[in-house]
């Protein structure tokens, strides 16, 4: 199935340092969204990005859509402990001749907050 | 408010068993995603409706996968016969069509595994 390319795939940091991660793809989008997965639960909702060049944030969160629209990023300043978990971006679809739309997911980053 | 609910949460059966995982979207949302997330693989859609009926079935990896949407407010998965290589965890999503952005929300996983 189709996949955006998202990395790093997995990141060790020190709790207080910054973190980021982006999602690249072939296709443009007109909707980004970023999610967080702890273990044993689905994706939970962190941002939603819906124009080219928005900047958005939430909390220590930081996201952007990209101008090209094929890419976006996502930033997560002073790391604490609770960050940890996988961090997934996600890319809207659209279909012009049906008005329907999908979601494709990036591979995923696995981050982990050392102490 | 309730999000998506999924059961079973966690399933363990036999090769050759029919399996069937059901969803419940949240109120008032017209789109439904079913996913599946595997180690190897990420997150891989496999189906989703629109108003109860199926959009873009292509990610359903095998005739031995059928899903279902008979209301607005419930939907089924099923597996039949199952196979070792289906263990995975399945994700429900929902979405609004027409509102802004169509950001989906996810369910907390059926964790199957066939032995």
């Amino acid at each position: 199935g189709q996949q955006l390319n998202q990395s790093p795939q997995s990141m060790f940091i020190q709790e207080g340092e910054d973190v980021s991660m982006n999602c690249t793809s072939s296709s443009i989008f007109n909707t980004w969204l970023w999610y967080k997965q702890d273990p044993g639960e689905g994706p939970v909702l962190l941002i939603a990005l819906y124009k080219a060049g928005e900047l958005t944030s939430n909390g220590r969160l930081t996201a952007q859509f990209g101008i090209t629209r094929k890419d976006s990023f996502l930033n997560i300043s002073a790391s604490i402990p609770s960050d940890v978990g996988i961090y997934f971006c996600a890319g809207k679809l659209s279909s012009t001749t049906s008005g329907t739309y999908k979601y494709i997911f990036g591979t995923g980053t696995r981050l982990k907050v050392l102490a | 408010d309730a999000g998506v609910i999924q059961s079973p949460r966690h399933e363990v059966t036999e090769m050759g068993q029919e399996v069937t995982l059901r969803c419940k979207p949240i109120s008032g949302h017209n789109s439904l995603f079913w996913y599946r997330q595997t180690m190897m693989r990420g997150l891989e859609l496999l189906i989703y409706f629109n108003n109860n009926v199926p959009i873009d079935d292509s990610g359903m990896p095998e005739d031995r996968f059928s899903a279902k949407m008979p209301n607005a407010s419930f939907s089924t998965l099923k597996i039949q016969p199952s196979e070792p290589r289906d263990s995975a965890v399945y994700f429900c999503a929902s979405s609004l069509r027409g509102s802004s952005g169509n950001t989906i929300y996810f369910g907390e996983g059926s964790w199957l595994t066939v032995v």
